[in-house]
This record gives structure tokens, sequence and C-alpha cells, in this order.
């Protein structure tokens, strides 16, 4: 069976610092990984996605994410952390069967002034 | 590209009473429509995956008499809550993804692009 993993409930980080949030992937067969944010009152948004070509995957303000199979594991990373985006963040591994997404139990992320 | 509406944003019903939640795809075919529940502070909880033109396959423990699914065309969904209770009160977010290849004017086949989510609360 597929699932997804995120450590941690809720991450605080100041502005300008890096963010890191993490996923850990169980699958039987190669996985397509996406990293999706909601901000509050609103539906899903994709950030990016990993559909077995480059390990590393660049998305959207600025976030990026590195597929390790060694390491099971699809950690969200940016560089420095914005006020906008404080938000709810999921990761999700597609079902190999049927297309539906695996979410994982998702990350809240702070951004300190 | 790729957008995908919800109608209404929120609904406010009397218990007993139906709900009907519209999903549609803007600008793009959507083969397969998903449909998910969210509690507060929660992660997302597959109810059901509606093929166009077919019946929908539901999750396990999820109702198919309460909870009725249609996904009559290739850009609309909808979902209707039947005899609505307040342990219905939720958040519920569709998605869609398109069955064909992506191309031009057309998302990948991989990806679910998500509605803004309808806010359902039963008095």
């Amino acid at each position: 069976a597929q699932s997804v993993t995120q450590l941690g409930s809720h991450v605080s980080v100041s502005e300008g610092a890096l963010v890191l949030l993490r996923c850990n992937y169980s699958s039987s067969v190669p996985p397509y990984l996406f990293w999706y944010v909601q901000y509050p009152n609103q539906g899903l948004q994709l950030l990016l996605k990993y559909t077995s070509a480059a390990t590393l995957v660049k998305g959207i303000n600025g976030f990026e994410a590195e597929f390790k199979k060694s390491e099971t594991s699809f950690h969200l990373t940016k560089p420095s952390a914005h006020m906008s985006d404080a938000a709810e963040y999921f990761c999700a591994v597609r079902h190999n069967q049927g297309g539906k997404l695996i979410f994982g139990q998702g990350t809240e992320l702070s951004v300190k002034p | 590209g790729a957008v995908v509406s919800q109608h209404p944003s929120w609904v406010i019903c009397k218990s007993g009473t139906s709900v009907k939640i519209e999903c549609r795809s803007l600008d793009f075919q959507a083969t397969t429509m998903f449909w998910y529940r969210q509690f507060p502070k929660q992660s997302l909880m597959l109810m059901a995956t509606s093929n166009e033109g077919s019946k929908a396959t539901y999750e396990q423990g999820v109702e198919k008499d309460k909870f009725l699914i249609n996904h009559a065309s290739l850009t609309l969904s909808t979902l209707t809550v039947t005899s609505a209770h307040p342990e219905d009160s939720s958040f519920y977010i569709c998605s869609a993804s398109s069955g064909l290849a992506g191309g031009e004017n057309r998302p990948p086949r991989d990806t679910q692009y998500f509605g803004p989510g309808t806010r359902l609360t039963v008095l």
C-alpha cells in the first residue's frame, strides 16, 4: 500500500530563514509525488510534482523538492521564507491504480516577522 | 490554465434537507473528478472518484445513498448531500484531472487540480 508521512504538524520559521518541510513516502512502485499548499478556507494549489524525471523539482513561489529514493523522501524547501508562505502544506502520492491521491497529514507553516 | 470552480462557496441548510455542490473544470475536459472532505485542521479524505459517464467509485465507509455523485459531462460533476445532518458539516473539495496526455491547452493527466472548496454548515 502507498502512503506518505509528514514529519511535524507545525513548523515555525523566521522571515528570510530556510523552510524545510519533511515528507517520507512508502510505495511498491515508482511513485508520483506532489506538494500542495492550502491557504485558509481555500482549495489546494499545486506547488510541484515529481513524475520520475529529474530528481530535483522546482515549483512555484521559489519552492523546490528533491526525490531521494534511498531515503524514500521528498522534502520541500525554500531558501528564504516570506510572510505570504504561511499556510498548510500537503505532501501526496498518486495511487498506482485509479489516479487517486493519498495525502499526508499536513504541515502548518508559520512565518514570524 | 487548469482552473476548477465550485459552487456554492458556502451553504447553510437545515437538518433533513439536501444540498447540491457543483464542480466545474473551466478550461479543460476532466475525465475524472474526485470529491474530498476536510475537517478543521485535518487532511483531505477522499470520498469518491467519478469518471464521466459512469458510476462513481466510493471509498470504504462513505455512504453511496447519502452522498450522490453525478458526472454527466466532461466539465461538470455534482455532489448531493441528501438528508443532511449536523455531522455532515464540513469543507468539501473537488479536484479534476484530464485522462488525455498533456499538451497545448491541456494539463498533464497525472495531476489533479483542485477547486476552492465549499463550506457546508447543517443546522
